[in-house]
């Protein structure tokens, strides 16, 4: 089955880390690349991170460049979010999402990330 | 940053009835190898979003033919031809022009 699993959301302390990973399977995934979108009720989506199916490429707004850091291991189907200096408002659901033609056409289930005190 | 804005923020239908989503772009979507990068996604309750219609009016793989893309520059639309109740949720437009990879803040499609 063509599938994208989330896991290592939680809840951890303001200046605290935490590392997702996504796990992906039925498909070829160095083929792809493979991105982070998260959501929350005041911000709606918001696009993290992506990296190109070699992980040579790194693409990220400013909003979390130096903090959130994608990457990935080809050899295990898996992504990972490694997340840094957390804020309040990095407080989401992230979402693990495959891209293809410049669309996300597969998405997991999500991880929630809470940061608070 | 592209801001992409929707309207409504939502909508209550009559099941069988039509429903029409308007999504504004700040700037083009209309790329020098002549692709509009405009998408729509639909979260249904509980779920995560899931790619509908791609570069403004193709639907994606499975979508059923009741929905519809159309637009150019940076006016498009969605339209639901006849409301069924398994379309319930919200309704994103993307870009995917420009990074950073923008979305609207979503319209919610309520059945009445």
């Amino acid at each position: 089955e063509v599938q994208l699993v989330e896991s290592g959301g939680g809840l951890v302390q303001p200046g605290g880390s935490l590392r997702l990973s996504c796990a992906a399977s039925g498909f070829t995934f160095n083929s792809y690349e493979m991105n982070w979108v998260r959501q929350t009720p005041g911000r709606g989506l918001e696009w993290v991170s992506t990296i190109s199916g070699s992980g040579a490429q790194i693409w990220s707004p400013d909003s979390v460049k130096g903090r959130l850091t994608i990457s990935r291991d080809n050899a295990r189907n898996s992504l990972y979010l490694q997340m840094n200096s957390l804020r309040v408002e990095d407080t989401a659901i992230y979402y693990c999402a495959r891209r293809y033609n410049r669309y996300f056409d597969l998405w997991g289930r999500g991880t929630l990330v809470t940061v608070s005190s | 940053d592209i801001v992409m804005t929707q309207i409504p923020l939502s909508l209550s239908v009559t099941p069988g009835q039509p429903a029409s989503i308007s999504c504004k772009s700040s700037q083009s979507l209309l790329d020098s190898d002549g692709k509009t990068y405009l998408y729509w996604y639909l979260q249904k309750p509980g779920q995560s979003p899931q790619l509908l219609i791609y570069e403004v009016s193709n639907r994606f793989s499975g979508v059923p033919d009741r929905f519809s893309g159309s637009g150019s520059g940076t006016d498009f639309t969605l339209k639901i031809s006849r409301v069924e109740a398994e379309d319930v949720g919200v309704y994103y437009c993307m870009q995917s022009i420009q990074l950073p990879l923008t979305f609207g803040g979503g319209t919610k499609v309520e059945i009445k």
